[in-house]
């Protein structure tokens, strides 16, 4: 079975710009969910869709959006892109059990010059 | 979701057994113990899970106290490709509650 993908692997843009990242589920799971790794703040939580709907949300301003399709597949969008915001974005999935487990993808590697 | 401490590093020799702390002292009756690692670049590795009961799978054996307040990972045999952050979590079983709270896990360096 096919893991988790995530497109592109890296990406360069300039403050100001907006961004689209994409992640395929592993197939069968319905929960997608999406973090930021930085150095200085670790893995933190942005948000999690779950058929369609954004299920779970994170501390992030609104400049950070997403969306999930209904073959599961989702993108996340940063608008009006800061320095700060160079980042590894990790989508997990995972099946709707009790207790499951989340599958990590490899990551898209931002850089805001 | 409950809150976890881990050492900031360790090391171990490789072929020997690698024995990861994680104190969970504030933990409630419907939460589990989720270990992940990440090696360096790479999205996080799920490893194993419990809930109150030991569990143990190919990769690792999850040992957790009687009173749930704290957890060792056990990986036998240690290896290089094991070097990587180590990070135990603690998350409420109900659904939807995916969000997983990552803390600053524990650097674990294999030693040849």
């Amino acid at each position: 079975k096919a893991g988790v993908t995530q497109t592109p692997r890296y990406l360069i843009k300039t403050r100001g710009q907006q961004v689209t990242l994409s992640c395929s589920p592993i197939s069968g799971h319905r929960s997608v969910s999406w973090y930021q790794q930085t150095p200085g703040q670790g893995l933190q939580f942005l948000f999690e869709y779950f058929s369609e709907t954004q299920r779970n949300k994170g501390n992030f301003p609104g400049r950070f959006s997403g969306r999930q399709f209904s073959n599961s597949r989702s993108e996340m969008n940063v608008s009006t892109l800061e320095l700060g915001d160079s980042a590894l974005y990790l989508c997990a999935s995972s099946l709707i059990t009790q207790g499951n487990e989340q599958f990590f993808g490899p990551g898209t590697r931002l850089t805001v010059l | 979701d409950a809150k976890t401490t881990q050492p900031p590093s360790m090391d171990c020799a490789e072929g020997r057994a690698a024995n990861l702390p994680c104190n969970h002292s504030t933990i409630s009756g419907n939460e589990y113990v989720y270990w992940y690692r990440q090696i360096h670049s790479q999205g996080p590795q799920y490893i194993i899970h419990g809930l109150k009961n030991n569990e143990t799978n190919e990769m690792a054996s999850l040992i957790i106290t009687e009173d749930r307040k704290s957890s060792t990972l056990i990986l036998p045999h240690a290896t290089l490709r094991d070097t990587a952050v180590y990070y135990c979590i603690v998350r409420a079983a109900n659904f939807g509650n995916e969000k997983l709270t990552f803390g600053t896990g524990t650097r674990l360096t294999i030693i040849p």
